[in-house]
């Protein structure tokens, strides 16, 4: 099955700088790859995903940017805020089927 | 829109109990999702729907775990007997078809195994 890796597991940013965090997936086939932030106590929430017939998206302070033949694809956030501070994870649907698999985490301070 | 729900929010149980959490998903969403969140990690799939019929398993301790979504909508997740390393937050999620679609969470239930 498909093998998500995600760094780093903790991040700290000043507030206003940029953050970004990268993933790297084993099957080539995997055609969908969503990022989710996670708020303490609560469910994941979807925040930006990308399509494999797509580089870039972005959406306001928020990118991901996918490298198909590295097999690694990253989130960007600008201009931090604290209300960003999260665990934020991503993941990625395998091609032969329906199943995702998430990375596991990167929990982001933003400082004030 | 309302979102995923899902019940208990907490629950706390002693080894060899059973236990069993409920979810009903987004209004007309086919595919529901059964994830596993151990401390520290990402969800782990256990169980996928698509109506009332599951599409994958692969991943759940079916000497222990159950799961059943009568009539496509809501679903129910039961362990039993519980051992100590399912401690975890199970999630619940659901979408509009399976495959590439968004899924959406429900805020999970922590369950805590003495």
């Amino acid at each position: 099955g498909e093998n998500v890796e995600q760094h780093p597991s903790t991040l700290s940013v000043q507030e206003g700088d940029s953050a970004v965090i990268k993933c790297t997936y084993s099957d080539s086939a995997s055609n969908y790859f969503p990022w989710y932030k996670q708020e303490l106590g609560k469910g994941p929430q979807l925040i930006i995903d990308i399509r494999s017939n797509v580089g870039e998206k972005k959406d306001q302070r928020i990118a991901v940017t996918l490298n198909k033949t590295a097999k690694h694809f990253s989130l960007h956030i600008t201009e931090t805020q604290p209300e960003d501070s999260a665990v934020y994870f991503c993941a990625a649907r395998e091609g032969t089927g329906n199943q995702f698999y998430f990375g596991t985490g990167t929990s982001l301070t933003v400082i004030p | 829109e309302a979102g995923v729900a899902q019940s208990p929010r907490y629950k706390i149980i002693e080894k060899r109990q059973s236990v069993a959490f409920w979810c009903n998903p987004i209004s007309g969403h086919a595919t529901l999702y059964w994830y596993q969140q151990i401390l520290g990690q990402g969800p782990k799939l256990l169980i996928q729907f698509q109506n009332n019929g599951v599409v994958d398993d692969s991943q759940l301790p079916k000497d222990r775990f159950s799961a059943e979504r009568l009539k496509g909508v809501d679903s129910t997740l039961k362990i039993q007997p519980a051992k100590l390393e399912d401690s975890a937050v199970y999630l619940c999620a659901s979408s509009l078809a399976g495959g590439g679609e968004t899924q959406y969470f429900g805020p999970g239930t922590r369950l805590l195994v003495l």
